[in-house]
């Protein structure tokens, strides 16, 4: 089992670009979701899916998009890279979202934006 | 929606003793408090978590404590050691795994 792998691990953008990271699971897990980590300010939901077909937003949406064609997959979008979403991505799964437990979180992807 | 505060932001003990680190939540209907370490560079792990129902858990040395009523949650290292030193982050669902995090506690244990 490989578990939560992102890609990439480092990305450099221009502001107004876009572009997609990726996020993959292989523990068969119902819950996958996208977080953000900024200094001083912890772990910020973006968006969540509880099965393929199946997304919806969580604090801080706004810039992104996501969708789940696939229970493996959740990549998540960047449709016009702002320097406000220079931060660290970081994607989590678990196995079903009916009873909060264990989150199992990816590598992260350190994105910048100029 | 949910509001987490976590305390205190930096931490700073001897090896061997103590550490505790405290977060308060908003919303009464929150019902669990997973606490996550995150050492330099590597990515957020679980090490213990608490359900409403439960008012404290240990697992060796840490332990979790949940005041439901005051609504505060607190995690407590105790003898602690240099492999301790990470950011700890509380957190709270309400369910969904939809986890308000903390902003962090930098614990450094000192040799």
């Amino acid at each position: 089992n490989a578990g939560v792998t992102q890609t990439p691990k480092f990305q450099v953008l221009k502001t107004g670009q876009s572009m997609t990271l990726q996020c993959a699971q292989d523990m068969n897990h119902e819950y996958m979701s996208w977080y953000r980590q900024d200094p001083g300010m912890g772990l910020r939901l973006i968006h969540y899916s509880v099965g393929a077909g199946i997304t919806d937003q969580g604090e801080v949406p706004n810039g992104y998009n996501v969708s789940r064609s696939t229970t493996e997959d959740f990549p998540l979008r960047l449709l016009s890279a702002a320097p406000s979403q220079t931060s660290v991505y970081f994607c989590a799964s678990s196995y079903s979202w009916r009873r909060d437990e264990k989150l199992f979180f990816g590598s992260g992807t350190q994105l910048s934006v100029l | 929606g949910e509001n987490v505060e976590q305390h205190p932001s930096t931490l700073s003990v001897q090896e061997g003793d103590s550490a505790v680190i405290k977060c308060t939540y908003s919303d009464s209907a929150s019902n669990y408090f997973p606490w996550y370490k995150q050492e330099l560079g590597k990515r957020p792990q679980l090490i213990i978590d608490i359900r409403s129902n439960v008012g404290e858990k240990k697992d060796q040395r840490i332990a979790v404590t949940l005041n439901k009523t005051a609504k505060h949650f607190s995690l407590h290292i105790t003898e602690t050691q240099p492999e301790d030193s990470a950011v700890y982050f509380c957190a709270v669902s309400g369910g969904y795994n939809k986890l308000i995090f903390g902003a962090g506690t930098r614990l450094a244990v000192h040799p």
